[in-house]
């Protein structure tokens, strides 16, 4: 069975740095392309970042350059390093599973970060 | 930078048809995928590639693609299908994913 679970949420101050992971299972991180989808509290989903089977990555321009994703082949865990959070990076976080095609075939239940002083 | 558009929402009495746009200029060159999100609730993916159901997704649910605009179509909606709709897609370089606002599904 597929799953996703991630953690490392929390609440951090503006400026601050926080990591989440995405521990799966059921499947290999490192043959999908997987992503990070985040939506802010009342709004919609907001791409974050992919990256890719063969380790290519991409960003949404709102977090390009503070936001960095990456894996643990390993662990199968997938990673978001968030460096000089903002107000506006406050949502709930999501993991995703996608290939060429298929779409967000699979989610995690989320994990809330919250940035305030 | 790429947008998808969607009406902020649809209403249909039980029984009807619920048509959900989404209207981006590289749709002609990308796949278009739908997620339905409850509250409290992950999306979850029912149409993939403009228009293929994952197994699981009722028979009601089905996607076209015209142009620039695809649609979500839920036809006999139910109670149930009240929810949120999102359309998702990719720029023209198709590395980069998008979201588009979503859609408020109300069942009258």
């Amino acid at each position: 069975e597929v799953q996703l679970v991630e953690s490392g949420g929390g609440l951090v101050q503006p400026g601050g740095s926080l990591r989440l992971s995405c521990a799966a299972s059921g499947f290999t991180v490192s043959s999908n392309y997987m992503s990070w989808v985040r939506q802010a509290p009342g709004k919609g989903l907001e791409w974050v970042s992919v990256i890719y089977s063969g380790g290519s990555t991409y960003y949404a321009d709102s977090v390009k350059g503070r936001f960095t994703i990456s894996r643990d082949n390993s662990k199968n865990t997938l990673y978001l390093q968030m460096n000089s959070l903002r107000a506006e990076d406050t949502a709930v976080y999501y993991c995703a599973r996608s290939n060429s095609g298929s779409g967000f075939d699979y989610w995690g239940q989320g994990t809330l970060v919250t940035v305030s002083s | 930078s790429y947008e998808l558009t969607q009406p902020p929402s649809v209403s249909v009495s039980p029984g009807q048809t619920a048509r959900i746009t989404c209207s981006g200029d590289a749709l002609p060159k990308q796949y278009a995928y739908w997620y339905q999100q409850k509250p409290g609730q992950a999306p979850v993916l029912v149409i993939y590639k403009d228009s293929e159901r994952p197994s699981g997704i009722p028979e009601r649910f089905s996607g076209s693609s015209s142009g620039t605009t695809v649609t979500l179509t839920i036809s006999g909606v139910q109670a149930e299908d009240e929810a949120d709709y999102y359309c998702q897609s990719a720029d023209s370089s198709g590395t980069i994913r998008v979201f588009g606002g979503g859609t408020k599904l109300t069942v009258l």
